[in-house]
């Protein structure tokens, strides 16, 4: 059954330092995408960045970088430089074969990532 | 371009009362969901809609929740009646919904709304 795990509930970082938010996933199919949102307290989903299968070259997006190791089946966000507006709730998420041919996405648990000043 | 819009934002009801959630999706979009994200964890698909048929209803709770999207464009959630544990942020995203692209692409992206917070006392 396809699953993400985000193993880390809760992640401290100092401001301008970077941080690594952990993210693996369990899937038997060979067509995927992964993405990573920041849920900040007022409650909406942003995007960040999207890796699909195969895609070879690891996706970056500004400070966002997703590093993914297939063999690992790991998909972690890097966020380089934090700022204090980066405090929020991150999830990973995997699209997967679903009822139709937009698929379905399905989410970790996700982490609260702090940003101290 | 709009957004997905999602009203209302916040809603406090006592258990056993009814309530509908209202979701207007990007326009052109013909794919919709309901996601329902409990306090603490990520968001689970509760229904999605290609254009006004529904494509996956297998965790709506049948016997309490109703979606439709009848126009095959805005959609309503309704629950009733509300228990305790319905307390939850319901999210509404809508993506193009096309043929392109498969599962590895980014093609179909889904946009999310703002949400409802519903709190059930």
């Amino acid at each position: 059954a396809q699953k993400i795990t985000q193993t880390q509930p809760g992640m401290f970082v100092q401001e301008k330092e970077a941080v690594t938010l952990d993210c693996t996933y369990d899937t038997s199919d060979q067509s995927y995408g992964l993405f990573w949102y920041k849920q900040p307290s007022s409650g909406e989903m942003i995007f960040l960045i999207y890796q699909g299968s195969y895609d070879e070259q690891n996706a970056t997006e500004g400070r966002y970088s997703l590093n993914f190791q297939k063999a690992r089946k790991s998909a972690n966000l890097v966020i380089s430089a934090s700022q204090l507006g980066d405090s929020a709730m991150y999830f990973c998420a995997m699209r997967t074969p679903g009822s139709s041919n937009t698929g379905k996405l399905i989410f970790g648990q996700g982490t609260t990532l702090q940003v101290k000043p | 371009e709009a957004g997905v819009a999602q009203s209302p934002r916040y809603k406090i009801i006592e258990k056993r009362q009814s309530v509908a959630f209202w979701c207007n999706p990007i326009s052109g979009h013909a794919t919709l969901y309901w996601y329902q994200q409990i306090l603490g964890q990520g968001p689970k698909l509760l229904i999605q809609f290609q254009n006004n048929g529904v494509v996956d209803d297998s965790q709506l709770p049948k016997d309490r929740f109703s979606a439709e999207r009848l126009k095959g464009v805005d959609s309503t959630l309704k629950i009733q009646p509300a228990k305790l544990e319905d307390s939850a942020v319901y999210l509404c995203a809508s993506s193009f919904g096309g043929q392109g692209g498969g599962l590895a692409g980014r093609y179909n992206e889904q946009f999310f709304g703002p949400g409802t917070r519903l709190t059930v006392l």
